[in-house]
């Protein structure tokens, strides 16, 4: 099946720090979407991406639609104790009845 | 408040026994979905159903089974034949099949010895 690949698997940054990190396909995806984890809860839905281009913010975060639509782009602007987690990032590729796929994430530490 | 509820959030089982892990939804979706997660691995789909009674398998279908009997409703069966079933699974809805922004539950992480 199609893959995303997520890289590097861990990250750390100094509290107040901005964080960029990507997000990368080998197929042409239709939709970009990016949740965060925290330790043994559910992804949450931070923003979605529908269009090639696309730069959509949600607070501290701005997330963007790769114009090869390969690819997307989640950046955390300020960083903070409670960003903390593991970031996915999750499209679906152009294809009939295909379905979301999932990277294996990011884990985000942030040093107070 | 509207949301998905899996429950319960932990489950302890002996090998060869099934187990049933529920998940209700009241956010009136169409959509929903059973995914597994596995330490540093993206989540992998079980099973998902489009519209009350009717259900696909995903890409490990294989020692699961679903039932779709209500709207709200789409509990998963971990079944003996499942060769690793220790994970942590979550269920998911989505306004519909093809509104792809899939909204999950807390999660229940299963353990069997």
């Amino acid at each position: 099946g199609q893959q995303l690949n997520q890289s590097p698997q861990s990250m750390f940054i100094q509290e107040g720090e901005d964080v960029s990190m990507n997000c990368t396909s080998s197929s042409i995806f239709n939709t970009w979407l990016w949740y965060k984890q925290d330790p043994g809860e559910g992804p949450v839905l931070l923003i979605a991406l529908y269009k090639a281009g696309e730069l959509t913010s949600n607070g501290r975060l701005t997330a963007q639609f790769g114009i090869t639509r390969k690819d997307s782009f989640l950046n955390i602007s300020a960083s903070i104790p409670s960003d903390v987690g593991i970031y996915f990032c999750a499209g679906r590729y152009t294809g009939a009845n295909s379905k979301l796929t999932f990277g294996k994430g990011i884990t985000l530490s942030v040093r107070p | 408040d509207g949301g998905i509820t899996q429950s319960p959030k932990y489950l302890f089982r002996k090998e060869g026994q099934n187990v049933t892990l529920s998940c209700e939804q009241n956010l009136n979706h169409d959509a929903m979905y059973w995914y597994r997660q596995d330490p540093g691995q993206g989540l992998r789909l079980i099973y998902y159903s489009q519209i009350v009674n009717d259900f696909q398998k995903g890409d490990i279908a294989e020692g699961y089974s679903v039932s779709r009997e209500k709207k709200e409703s789409f509990p998963l069966t971990v079944t003996s034949a499942q060769k690793n079933p220790t994970a942590f699974y979550l269920c998911a809805s989505s306004r519909a099949a093809t509104v792809y922004e899939q909204y999950f539950g807390p999660g229940t992480r299963l353990t069997v010895t």
